[in-house]
């Protein structure tokens, strides 16, 4: 069971737009702390999408966005890609006994 | 350029033991947080162990008293030497660029496979 929740997976069509929740508690969202977003399609490595709750590195496309509110997170994606089809992320960090760094258990986004 | 290459990864006996290591370029081990994380097959991301710029060390529950993160600042690298593994310890081995309170993972190795079993 992890710290962060996320729904286990998402679907929607190539154009469409798909949103995946974070949900968190007052130990680590709650808390202030940010709120950071993976990509880790099959075969390759984690990557970075969102960091700081809101901010895209150089190179993500804005058809992502994320917020952050209270204690939980929101990645939303729009006009769907197949490309996009992999799992997602969510990670903060938690003061409480769950330790340090906790990410969420993934959402794995299927693009029909 | 930034990168982050793991090696050391291989079949393993339960109660063996194996070092992984990650080179490191384009920036310094020792002036960053780095942490491994690992991904169980069917599983999500768990973070390992993290290593603060001024020496600490944290591991998450399961593999405390087992595993140890080190680095060598004139190789630039970063090491898990995991003892007394299990099948529980079955993953790909991530090494990460951060790893504190406010840092997000910038920067991930492409992952080394260990594999528990008899």
């Amino acid at each position: 069971q992890s710290v962060l929740t996320q729904p286990p997976s998402v679907s929607g069509a190539p154009g469409q737009r798909v949103a995946i929740s974070c949900t968190g508690s007052s130990s680590n969202i709650g808390a202030g702390y940010n709120v950071h977003w993976y990509q880790h399609l099959a075969g390759t490595a984690p990557k970075l999408l969102i960091y700081g709750n809101i901010n895209r590195p150089s190179g993500v496309p804005d058809r992502f966005s994320a917020s952050k509110s209270g204690t939980s997170a929101s990645l939303v994606i729009t006009g769907l890609q197949t490309e996009d089809e992999g799992d997602y992320y969510c990670q903060s960090y938690d003061k409480g006994l769950s330790g340090l760094v906790v990410f969420g258990g993934g959402t794995k986004l299927t693009v029909l | 350029e930034v990168q982050l290459v793991e090696s050391g990864g291989d079949s393993v006996q339960p109660g063996g033991s194996l070092r992984l290591s990650c080179a490191i370029s384009g920036f310094s081990v020792s002036l960053n947080y780095m942490t491994w994380v690992r991904q169980a097959p069917g599983k999500g991301l768990e973070w390992v162990s993290i290593l603060y710029t001024g020496g600490s060390t944290f591991y998450t529950d399961s593999v405390k008293g087992r595993f140890t993160i080190s680095r060598d600042e004139s190789k630039n690298m970063l090491f898990l030497q995991m003892d007394n593994v299990g099948a529980e310890d079955t993953a790909v081995y991530y090494c990460v660029r951060g790893g504190s309170a406010y840092q997000h993972f910038d920067r991930w190795g492409q992952g080394t496979l260990v594999t528990v079993s008899s």
